[in-house]
């Protein structure tokens, strides 16, 4: 079955300063891999995704996700933060043909001004 | 565009009441999944449905009910709530590209 780590579950950050949240998978195989952000009180919005291809992913507001594949790894990243930042982030993976997402645990970030 | 409607958004139960969580998608997709948040836990797949009348279980499928009747709605049934069920729910419609996740619902069972 696969699963998912994300280390970090809470970090704090002053604006400006740079973001890297980790997120390690467990599965053999080819798989789909998403980073979802839950702003306070809402619901889970794509921030970006990864399906083939240039390893490096952009999504939006800023932010971007490297696969490297020999690690398992789709870590996060973003070069200055923003108070409007603060949330919740979740990385979760689906195996090549199917939609069933598998979460990790999220990682709490807040950005003070 | 309405993507994923989910009702009621807060829900107080007592335990042993039952309900129906209502979740509904205008955007045709094959798969529904429901998940529970809870803190710390991230989000943990609770019943999933790949299209009308297929639906199976996830990783904490007990206590929880449900059915695919059309390729829109895929309504969460708590048989007999308890305490453990208290928790944010949500519904989400997914297609190769991702999911869109509803609203959520808070539910508290006292």
């Amino acid at each position: 079955a696969q699963s998912v780590s994300q280390h970090n579950h809470h970090v704090i950050l002053s604006e400006a300063a740079s973001l890297e949240l980790g997120c390690n998978y467990s599965y053999g195989g080819t798989v789909n891999l998403f980073w979802y952000v839950q702003y306070p009180g809402q619901h889970l919005q794509l921030l970006l995704k990864y399906f083939s291809g240039d390893p490096l992913v952009k999504g939006i507001k800023g932010f971007e996700a490297e696969f490297i594949k020999s690690k398992f790894s789709f870590n996060l990243r973003k070069p200055s933060v923003q108070w409007s930042d603060t949330a919740e982030y979740f990385c979760a993976v689906s195996t090549l043909g199917f939609q069933k997402l598998v979460f990790g645990t999220g990682t709490r970030l807040l950005v003070s001004p | 565009n309405a993507g994923v409607t989910q009702t009621p958004k807060f829900q107080v139960l007592k335990t042993g009441q039952s309900m129906t969580l209502q979740c509904a998608q205008d955007m045709n997709h094959e798969y529904m999944s429901w998940y529970r948040q809870d803190p710390g836990m991230g989000l943990r797949l609770i019943h999933y449905s790949v299209g009308a009348g297929i639906t199976d279980q996830g990783e904490v499928p007990n206590g929880y009910n449900v059915s695919r009747s059309t390729t829109e709605d895929f309504p969460l049934r708590l048989l007999s709530a308890a305490p453990s069920q208290t928790s944010v729910y949500f519904c989400a419609s997914s297609y190769s590209g991702g999911a869109f996740f509803g609203q959520g619902t808070r539910l508290t069972v006292v």
